[in-house]
Parts: C-alpha cells; structure tokens; sequence
C-alpha cells in the first residue's frame, strides 16, 4: 500500500542554519505531496503542497519540489528561525474519492538562537 | 471564511468511562470529515471518514466510533476507554471534491490512567 517515510529526529540546528528534512513516499501512479507543521500543542497547519511532478510548493521560506524520478519531496529552508521549532509531516493523497491522507511519522525540529 | 473547531481541548478520563469529542465545520457545506490520532511516538493514523449524514466509514479496527448527525458535526466516541486510547485526535475537513486541501482542528489531548 501507500506509504510516506521520513527522516528520524529529532533534527537539531542553531539559528540561520539551513534545513533539510526528507520525505520519500511509496504509491502507484502520481499523488499529491504536502508538508504539514505542527507547533507545540497545536493541530496541524497546511504548510506546503505540490499536486504533480516537478511542482514546487513554497510557503513561509519553505520550499519542497515534487521529484518523481527519485519519489522524494524533500523540505527545505535557507535560514531556520527559533519560531520554526515544530513537529513537521510529510503526507499524499489522492486527487480522488475522499483522499485520505497518509502521513509520515513526523520529524521534530529544534532550533536554538 | 471556514473555520473547524473541536473539543474538549484537553481531558483526563479512567480506563472504562465513556468519551465523546465533537468537531464542527463552520462556512461550508457537505463536507468530508475525518478523524486522525497521533499516538506518543508516532505518526498520524486515519480512524474515520465521513463524506455525508449518518455516512461512515473505519481504517482500522478499534474500541472507537464515530457519527456525523448534521452536515458538519462530527463525533468520536467511546463506550469503554482503554489505556491505548490514550493520545492526540485530530478532526479534519474537506471541501468535497477533487484536490482540496484538508484542514485540520485544534486537537484534543486524551489521556486515559
């Protein structure tokens, strides 16, 4: 079946240093790819999507580009900010039916000033 | 705009005693609603969906259930709680349709002792 697999964490970082955190998924055909954040006690918020390959989503300094070739979105930021600390998760869908979403695990970032 | 909100936020309930959480949609209609729990350690597993009144369906075998009495009311509940209901549950919606991004709720912090 569909499957999303994440980096473990937690990933730890200072302040203006660059992020990386990578996403590959399993599924047959093309879903749509997002990344969603989770600040501490909060749900979760819609971070960034991209619906097909060689899309990129941006949001907030964040970008990820859907690569089909490698099945990967990876999440990337120039220059973190302490605000960024978060639990982020990679997860598709289908574009059809209810589109159930299927997550990744998570992966938690600390970033210290 | 739409809004989602669910409660109670946070609740502390003994092994055997009933639940009930409840998740309204505001500013939309007929949409699809979902139930999601985030286990300590792990990621997000989808428990419920509903694509209209009195309509639901379950991923995964397990001492919970939902119903969706109104268009967009959403209730998880129990009869008997168990130390493995213990964790994070998300409500979520959608506007019905193909790629439409899903929201999520708040969250509401379970914990069974």
């Amino acid at each position: 079946g569909d499957s999303v697999t994440q980096m473990e964490g937690p990933v730890t970082l200072s302040e203006e240093a660059f992020l990386t955190i990578n996403c590959t998924y399993t599924a047959t055909g093309y879903p749509s790819l997002f990344w969603y954040v989770q600040y501490p006690g909060e749900g979760l918020q819609l971070l960034l999507k991209a619906t097909k390959a060689d899309d990129k989503g941006s949001n907030k300094g964040f970008e990820a580009t859907y690569r089909k070739e490698t099945t990967s979105f990876h999440l990337e930021k120039g220059s973190v900010q302490v605000s960024d600390s978060a639990v982020y998760f990679c997860a598709l869908s289908w574009n059809t039916g209810f589109q159930k979403l299927v997550f990744g695990t998570g992966t938690r970032l600390l970033v210290s000033p | 705009s739409q809004t989602i909100h669910q409660w109670p936020a946070t609740l502390v309930q003994p092994v055997g005693s009933p639940l009930s959480l409840e998740c309204t949609v505001e500013g939309t209609s007929n949409p699809n609603l979902y139930w999601y729990r985030q286990a300590a350690g792990r990621g997000l597993q989808l428990l419920f969906y509903s694509v209209g009144i009195g309509q639901i369906s379950s991923e995964v075998p397990q001492n919970l259930s939902a119903s969706r009495p109104q268009d967009r009311q959403f209730i998880l509940s129990s009869k008997k709680l168990l130390l493995s209901d213990s964790g994070f549950y998300l409500c979520a919606w959608k506007r019905a349709g193909d790629r439409n991004t899903i929201y999520f709720g708040e969250g509401s912090w379970l914990t069974v002792v």
